[in-house]
């Protein structure tokens, strides 16, 4: 099976700009998840979807959204970047919404904010 | 919500020797502790996990121990080895909270030949 894809894996962005990342799962899993690293705040979740559902989301502002489509594929958006959302954010896919279970993870997108 | 704090955040260890990375968690909900091993440059990966019905779990060199009543858990990589070297981190998860992983803030293990 293909692995967790994410495409673009590198970009550059002004302040005040928007932008979208997209998640390709491992063929079969329906929930996925979206994570932000950082050097200084490691791992931090900042939603979950399921069925096209948003399931669970983390401390995030309003200006982080995403959405699920049918074939368990994701996006997430950041509108109005700032300086402080460079990081790279990482994707990953298990097949249930059931507690525990191992998530797989993409190799993430590498957003750089100028 | 839950909280999960990793200690420490780095650790240099000669190789042969035995590493032990520590962590406490808040959500006493929590029931689902798995530790992923990121090395330079790659995706996290799972490498063991551990449920709150077990105290331990073992897989050859590297093992997990669970402490419920005190709310920290463990992991310990015996016979270290240069490619043990990476970023580990410790997360928790309670039921019904899905994908919903909260994760410490890593450790950088460093295996000196």
């Amino acid at each position: 099976k293909a692995g967790v894809t994410q495409t673009p894996r590198y970009l550059i962005k002004t302040r005040g700009q928007q932008v979208t990342l997209s998640c390709s799962p491992i063929s079969g899993h329906r929930s996925v998840s979206w994570y932000q690293q950082t050097p200084g705040q490691g791992l931090q979740f900042l939603f979950e979807y399921f069925s096209e559902t948003q399931r669970n989301k983390g401390n995030f502002p309003g200006r982080f959204s995403g959405r699920q489509f049918s074939n368990s594929r994701s996006e997430m958006n950041v509108s109005t970047l700032e300086l402080g959302d460079s990081a790279l954010y990482l994707c990953a896919s298990k097949e249930t919404t059931s507690s525990g279970g191992e998530l797989f993870f993409g190799e993430g997108s590498r957003l750089t904010v100028l | 919500g839950e909280n999960v704090e990793q200690h420490p955040s780095t650790l240099s260890v000669q190789e042969g020797d035995s590493a032990v990375i520590k962590c406490t968690y808040s959500d006493s909900a929590s029931n689902y502790f798995p530790w992923y091993k990121q090395e330079l440059g790659k995706r996290p990966q799972l490498i063991i996990d551990i449920r709150s019905n077990v105290g331990e779990k073992k897989d050859q060199r590297i093992a997990v121990t669970l402490n419920k009543t005190a709310k920290h858990f463990s992991l310990h990589i015996t016979e270290t080895q240069p490619e043990d070297s990476a970023v580990y981190f410790c997360a928790a998860l309670a039921d019904n909270q899905g994908g919903k992983l909260i994760f410490g803030q890593g450790t950088e293990l460093s295996v000196k030949p």
